[in-house]
């Protein structure tokens, strides 16, 4: 199986910051791979998908990049209602895989 | 709107089963394929299986592979997990998702269910 991991596990910053995790893939996944944020009780939500893909609906303050194994998201600025936990999920090959989380929280 | 409703969580005790069910309205169910995403208390996010639209095809993660059963009836918009042989490490709120383009089997999941919570104990 794919394994991915993401860096970092946490961070900590304040509004107006621009922040960036990483995702990296055991293998070559091409642009497989989507981010989703999470906050507590709720499902998660669908950010940017095929690598750089803006979902209808996100705010345009949220970007994605790369491809085959290392990728990025970027909240050029961060806002409040940004906390929560961001996953990476690859669906190039099975079994799909998420990475294990970045949990973001605004100082 | 788009809506998924997971039903069919419960307390079981290990080796027990469980049939999960996700009702979905507001869309063509039989256009996209299904996942099942499952979430233990106070951990990351595990990805568990997925069935084409046409239900021919299926995949599933390494952990419940020979255990659980994916299914779906297009006639009447549901998803089904059956789990088998449960057993305490697959305690988890399980959610039911929607892949975005409705190709064969894929995981871009842009609508998700409320989750239902498994208890193996």
């Amino acid at each position: 199986a794919i394994q991915m991991t993401q860096s970092p596990s946490s961070l900590s910053a304040s509004v107006g910051d621009r922040v960036t995790i990483t995702c990296r893939a055991s293998q070559v996944i091409k642009n497989d791979l989507a981010w989703y944020q999470q906050t507590p009780g709720k499902a998660p939500k669908l950010l940017i998908y095929t690598a750089s893909n803006l979902q209808s609906g996100v705010p345009s303050r949220f970007s994605g990049s790369g491809s085959d194994t290392d990728f990025t998201l970027t909240i050029s600025s961060l806002q409040p209602e940004d906390f929560g936990t961001y996953y990476c999920l690859q669906d190039y090959s099975y079994p799909f895989t998420f990475g294990p989380g970045t949990t973001v929280d605004i100082k | 709107e788009v809506l998924l409703l997971e039903s069919g969580g419960g307390l079981v005790q290990p080796g027990g089963s469980l049939r999960l069910a996700c009702v979905v309205s507001g869309f063509t169910f039989r256009n996209y394929a299904m996942n099942w995403v499952r979430q233990a208390p106070g951990k990351g996010l595990q990805w568990v299986s997925v069935i084409s639209n046409t239900a021919k095809t299926a995949r599933y993660a390494d952990s419940v592979q020979g255990r659980f059963t994916v299914s779906r009836d297009n006639s009447r918009d549901t998803l089904y997990l059956e789990m088998n042989s449960l057993r305490a490490d697959d305690t988890a709120v399980y959610y039911c998702a929607k892949d975005l383009e409705g190709k064969a089997l894929a995981a871009t999941l842009d609508y998700w269910g409320q989750g239902t919570l498994v208890t193996v104990s």
